[in-house]
């Protein structure tokens, strides 16, 4: 079946700019999660959605950053006024229930953003 | 806190040597291990993971037991594949909570 989708694959914006990047989840998948990975380092935790409810997101870095999962499907990460350092690929991962410790998280293929 | 320790790379092995990446961590609880893999050019996928201590995970030849007395889930591959090349990510889970806390990934390189 169809794996988690992300897009856009890709964005260059410029300092200053807002951004958005959409995640497609797993069908029926109720968790969902997002990861900022910048280069040679491991994914780090940004925030959580279990269904429609945002129940953690202390690993936002600042204000700047805002997800939301409207209808417990679809969710998009948004970066207001982009810094250079906010350049990294962002994951978003899917899960089929809710906070289960042996669960396996499914990755999509990342959006790499780039901040000149 | 909660964190994983990785073996440094890169990494660049025979085709057919024996592999071994070390992955210590610190967590409270009893918290859940995995190995990720993430081929060149495609998102992160599962490799193996153990939920208890004493248990092994496997798959696709590679190896690794959760080790509590050393908190340690070593990742072992007895001879590695050029298609093994590929960054691994060590990763734990906790008992409360629901994100994953990565090491920094090992490169893997196999040459023939």
């Amino acid at each position: 079946g169809a794996g988690v989708s992300q897009s856009p694959r890709y964005k260059v914006a410029k300092r200053g700019q807002d951004v958005a990047l959409r995640c497609d989840p797993i069908s029926g998948h109720v968790s969902l999660f997002w990861y900022q990975q910048a280069l040679g380092q491991g994914p780090e935790f940004l925030t959580y959605f279990q269904n429609e409810a945002q129940l953690d997101k202390s690993g936002l870095p600042s204000d700047r950053f805002f997800a939301e999962r409207p209808e417990g499907s679809v969710s998009t990460l948004k970066i207001q006024r982009t810094q250079q350092e906010d350049s990294a690929v962002y994951l978003c991962a899917s899960q089929p229930y809710g906070p289960v410790r042996t669960d396996t998280q499914y990755f999509g293929p990342g959006t790499r953003l780039t901040v000149l | 806190g909660n964190s994983v320790t990785q073996m440094e790379g890169p990494v660049t092995l025979s085709e057919e040597a024996f592999l071994t990446i070390n992955c210590t961590y610190t967590a409270t609880g009893y918290p859940s291990l995995f190995w990720y893999v993430q081929y060149p050019g495609e998102g992160l996928q599962l490799l193996l993971k153990a939920t208890k201590a004493d248990d092994k995970g496997s798959n696709k030849g590679f190896e690794a037991t959760y080790r509590k007395e050393t908190t340690s889930f070593h990742l072992e591959k007895g001879s590695v594949q050029v298609s093994d090349s590929a960054v691994y990510f060590c990763a734990l889970k906790r008992n409360t909570g629901n994100q994953f806390y990565f090491g920094t990934g090992t490169s893997l390189t196999v040459i023939p």
